[in-house]
């Protein structure tokens, strides 16, 4: 079956550059798409069809989708970017279904 | 506006059949490239996909409850129902609909609006 790995976790200080991965088995042939989660609140759509963002995402999200590996970039990462990140699919090579990736906790230290 | 709302029992006992209903404005399911899914996400855990029916009335489950899973949709009533037989103790979760489109692309699928998630644990 077809698996997304992301990191458990990933750091960064407050105004740099973060980057959460994603990869699957040539997923740049398939579209992927983020979605941030915080305690206690519904997932969020951050990046749809590999780079777009949605109305109201600021700009600072950008996303990317090269070889096997998707990217979630937060540029000048923010205390409030603290959250859990989850990328997505949409599999047909084997059965058609969606799959999510297992999720990275970003911390802004 | 978009919204989406779940609804269904807090408390289900093992062996029995969970029915969760997500009741939804703003859009039609019978519009292309519309649909709606059903995701779980047990306390601390990532977030799985169970079921997608789209506009078409096809429905797509996750491969691994696919027997236990059954969606249907109710077009004049806005609703999308979901049925999970022979419920166990690690199917306690927040489970989530959403409305799901889908790109002119066969995969191009994306969660773009979200429920508030209804909490459902199984236990004796």
């Amino acid at each position: 079956s077809y698996e997304l790995t992301q990191p458990p976790s990933v750091s960064v200080s407050p105004g740099q550059t973060a980057t959460i991965t994603c990869s699957g088995d040539k997923l740049a042939s398939k579209y992927a798409c983020w979605y941030h989660q915080k305690p206690g609140q519904s997932p969020l759509l951050v990046i749809y069809q590999d780079t777009k963002r949605p109305s109201g995402i600021p700009a600072r999200f950008s996303g990317s989708n090269s070889g096997n590996t998707a990217t979630l970039t937060i540029s000048e990462t923010q205390a409030m970017d603290e959250a859990d990140y989850y990328c997505q699919t949409w599999d047909s090579t084997t059965a058609s279904r969606v799959v999510f990736g297992g999720g990275t906790r970003l911390t802004v230290l | 506006q978009v919204t989406l709302r779940e609804s269904g029992p807090a408390l289900v006992k093992p062996t029995q059949t969970l029915t969760l209903t997500c009741t939804f404005s703003g859009f039609s399911l019978s519009t292309s490239g519309m649909c709606v899914s059903w995701v779980r996400q047990p306390p601390g855990k990532a977030l799985e996909w169970l079921a997608l029916i789209d506009w078409d009335d096809n429905k797509y489950y996750s491969t691994s409850l696919k027997t236990s899973l059954t969606l249907s949709k109710d077009s004049s009533k806005n609703q999308v129902v979901l049925t999970m037989t022979n419920m166990d103790p690690v199917d306690t979760a927040t489970y989530y609909c959403a409305r799901t489109k889908r790109g002119a692309a066969v995969t191009n699928y994306y969660f773009d609006y979200w429920g508030q998630g209804t909490l459902v644990t199984v236990s004796t």
